[in-house]
């Protein structure tokens, strides 16, 4: 069975904090995808990376990044130097054949 | 391109009324799927398509009908709803097969309420 967690169910920063969301995955599949989906209040889902299993290299994009490691199956997601448009609900997804399982969500509130 | 259409955004239903949420695509994407997402709970498959004429059930299928007459058209009927089926609704398509890397993309939700 395929699952995806994401144990942070809330998290609260003060703007210019750096912040990490994890995401820990099952799967049996060798050939997977993950993915982060963002979900700000507006409410639609905007796709921001994704990562094969073969490809454990580091991402940075900006001020995000993301740390994939096989070894512990996880699929972690930094936000440096974070910043009030960053506040949202974070997605994280996995896909090994037709469909995606998704986490449940963890959400993200940026202070000023 | 238009990307993933949906409407209505807001709906409102009684019990035991019916309707159908509507999806279209313009990116010749294969698979498409509906979801619903309730607080806590992240977001849950309720049908999918692989292409037209094909459909199968996702994790909460009940109370929900789908069907795929063409390749852009995917639309969710609620035969009898119920007050445990107001949630946020997202459709999605992708490419699929050969490209499973490939990401959903979403429409921009419905919002049903069931009174």
């Amino acid at each position: 069975a395929q699952k995806v967690t994401q144990a942070q169910t809330e998290i609260s920063v003060v703007e210019k904090e750096d912040v990490t969301l994890d995401c820990v995955y099952e799967t049996r599949d060798t050939t997977y995808y993950l993915f982060w989906y963002k979900q700000p209040p507006s409410g639609e889902l905007v796709f921001l990376i994704r990562r094969n299993s073969f490809d454990e290299q580091n991402e940075i994009s900006g001020r995000y990044s993301w740390n994939f490691q096989k070894s512990t199956s996880s699929f972690n997601f930094t936000i440096t130097a974070s910043q009030v448009v960053d506040s949202a609900v974070y997605f994280c997804a996995l896909r090994s054949g037709q469909n995606f399982v998704f986490g449940p969500g963890t959400r993200l509130s940026v202070l000023p | 391109n238009a990307g993933v259409t949906q409407t209505p955004k807001f709906q409102v239903l009684k019990t035991g009324q019916s309707m159908t949420l509507q999806c279209a695509q313009d990116m010749n994407h294969e698979y498409m799927s509906w979801y619903r997402q309730d607080p806590g709970m992240g977001l849950r498959l309720i049908h999918y398509s692989v292409g037209a004429g094909i459909t199968d059930q996702g994790e909460v299928p009940n109370g929900y009908n789908v069907s795929r007459s063409t390749t852009e058209d995917f639309p969710l009927r609620l035969l009898s709803a119920a007050p445990s089926q107001t949630s946020v609704y997202f459709c999605a398509s992708s490419y699929t097969q050969s490209s499973y890397n490939s990401p959903l993309h979403f429409g921009n939700g419905t919002r049903l309420t069931v009174t």
